[in-house]
């Protein structure tokens, strides 16, 4: 069984700030973790994903996450927020094994707002 | 040149009505899935294919009917719409996730299905 926790619904920054998302996760089996990015009225586009090799993980746009084996975590981070990062972010979680077929089981995700 | 396509984009329909939505894939992939995003944004997987063949089908409605006529296409086919059943229906696909559990997942645009 698998399942994401992303704290924080919503997450309301300056341009500029530092921009920190939180996901923890559950898995019966070692983990793929993956940040998803939706913009209004758009899919989803990935934005980094850890595959077990490097715990720090650095995807597109700036942004970076750390897994976390001992919290359970995978934080997504940006040094500095520009106003077009402003979207929903999803945190999801794959079994690295078992009989899920890889299926993705995504957080409740987060709104990104970003003021000038 | 859509990676992922999905048509209709938005599709407003009366109850107990029939109704389809189609997605193409131009990427070459093998898995081909369809996943439900509620009014809260909540992501949530309902089927998936590999090669035409039926690989995850989660606790859905029997009304609720896809159709892989080839590894590029997933249709799906919702029987006597409810009321419920309005949401953003999400295509995606990715390379074989039977064996390897970290391929990404490439999203279409998305189905506006609204249920009057």
């Amino acid at each position: 069984a698998q399942s994401v926790t992303q704290l924080g619904s919503h997450v309301s920054v300056s341009e500029g700030a530092l921009v920190l998302l939180r996901c923890n996760y559950s898995s019966s089996v070692p983990p793929y973790l993956f940040w998803y990015v939706q913009y209004p009225n758009q899919g989803l586009q990935l934005l980094l994903k850890y595959t077990s090799a490097a715990t720090l993980v650095k995807g597109i746009n700036g942004f970076e996450a750390e897994f976390k084996k001992s919290e359970t975590s995978f934080h997504l981070t940006k040094p500095s927020a520009h106003m077009s990062d402003a979207a929903e972010y999803f945190c999801a979680v794959s079994g690295a094994g078992g009989t899920s077929y890889g299926k993705l089981t995504f957080g409740q995700g987060t709104i990104l707002t970003v003021h000038p | 040149d859509t990676a992922v396509s999905q048509t209709p984009k938005y599709l407003v329909t009366q109850m107990g009505n029939d109704k389809s939505i189609k997605c193409e894939q131009n990427l070459g992939h093998d898995t081909m899935y369809w996943y439900k995003q509620d009014s809260k944004k909540f992501l949530k997987i309902m089927f998936s294919y590999n090669n035409k063949e039926l690989i995850i089908n989660e606790t859905v409605p029997n009304r609720f009917s896809p159709k892989s006529p080839d590894k590029a296409h997933l249709n799906l086919h919702i029987n006597s719409l409810e009321l419920g059943d309005s949401a953003v229906y999400f295509c995606a696909s990715s390379q074989d996730r039977t064996s390897d559990y970290s391929e990404t997942q490439y999203f279409g645009p998305g189905t506006r299905l609204l249920v009057l």
